[in-house]
């Protein structure tokens, strides 16, 4: 079992702040790396998927970063929003594997 | 509907008991997993399918445990005598790519499970 962590555990913000997040992932054998929202009551759904060394993506006010020689990703919001609100997972692959190794995700609650 | 769907949503019963839980992934994806999710912990890796057979299953946690997918879409978790430690959140995503791991996994709400 591969060691995916997530931080902070929780989060709340007011609303207009910018926040982030740090998934971090053992750094050997890296495939993929993903990001999904899920909000209370739904289903969880992809933000990101990113798999080279150095990629930077960006959806709106959130983007996300990709360090795979140091086995970190960070995940931005900015501006938050009370929509926003949500638990944010990261999942890991490996070059070898096929399944996804999830963190324990990251609950952001923004206060209007 | 184009998502997935799992059913049921909720699900109660006592130890000793038989479950089955029902995944319908996305038309036309090859690769579906399930997952389980206990309080306070990330999701849990049980079972992945690459069309009817299972390609990994070495996340399902005991020979309770069984999943199939017979015809390539719809799936089903079963487990046997279950105990109270089964509560969860049962995660059921498919996904287009599979093996290829750069595919977006697609989920479905879930099904919790309570064992009494």
């Amino acid at each position: 079992i591969l060691n995916v962590e997530q931080s902070p555990q929780s989060l709340h913000v007011q609303e207009g702040d910018s926040t982030n997040f740090t998934c971090s992932f053992p750094s050997s054998n890296f495939y993929a790396l993903h990001w999904y929202r899920w909000e209370t009551a739904k289903s969880p759904e992809a933000l990101f998927v990113m798999t080279l060394n150095g990629d930077e993506k960006k959806k709106g006010r959130i983007s996300a970063t990709l360090n795979t020689k140091e086995g970190y990703s960070y995940l931005y919001i900015k501006g938050s929003q009370p929509e926003d609100s949500a638990t944010y997972l990261c999942a890991f692959m490996v070059r070898t594997g096929n399944q996804f190794y999830f963190g324990t995700g990251t609950s952001l609650t923004v206060i209007p | 509907g184009a998502g997935v769907s799992q059913t049921p949503s909720n699900k109660v019963t006592e130890k000793g008991k038989y479950v089955e839980l029902r995944c319908d992934p996305i038309s036309g994806h090859t690769a579906l997993y399930w997952y389980r999710q206990s309080l306070g912990q990330g999701p849990e890796f049980l079972i992945y399918f690459q069309g009817t057979g299972a390609a990994d299953d070495s996340g399902l946690p005991n020979d309770r445990f069984f999943a199939v997918r017979p015809e390539g879409s719809v799936s089903t978790l079963k487990i046997q005598r279950t105990e109270r430690g089964d509560s969860a959140m049962y995660l059921c995503a498919s996904s287009l790519s599979g093996l290829a791991g750069t595919g977006e996994l697609f989920f479905g709400e879930g099904s919790r499970l309570t064992v009494l």
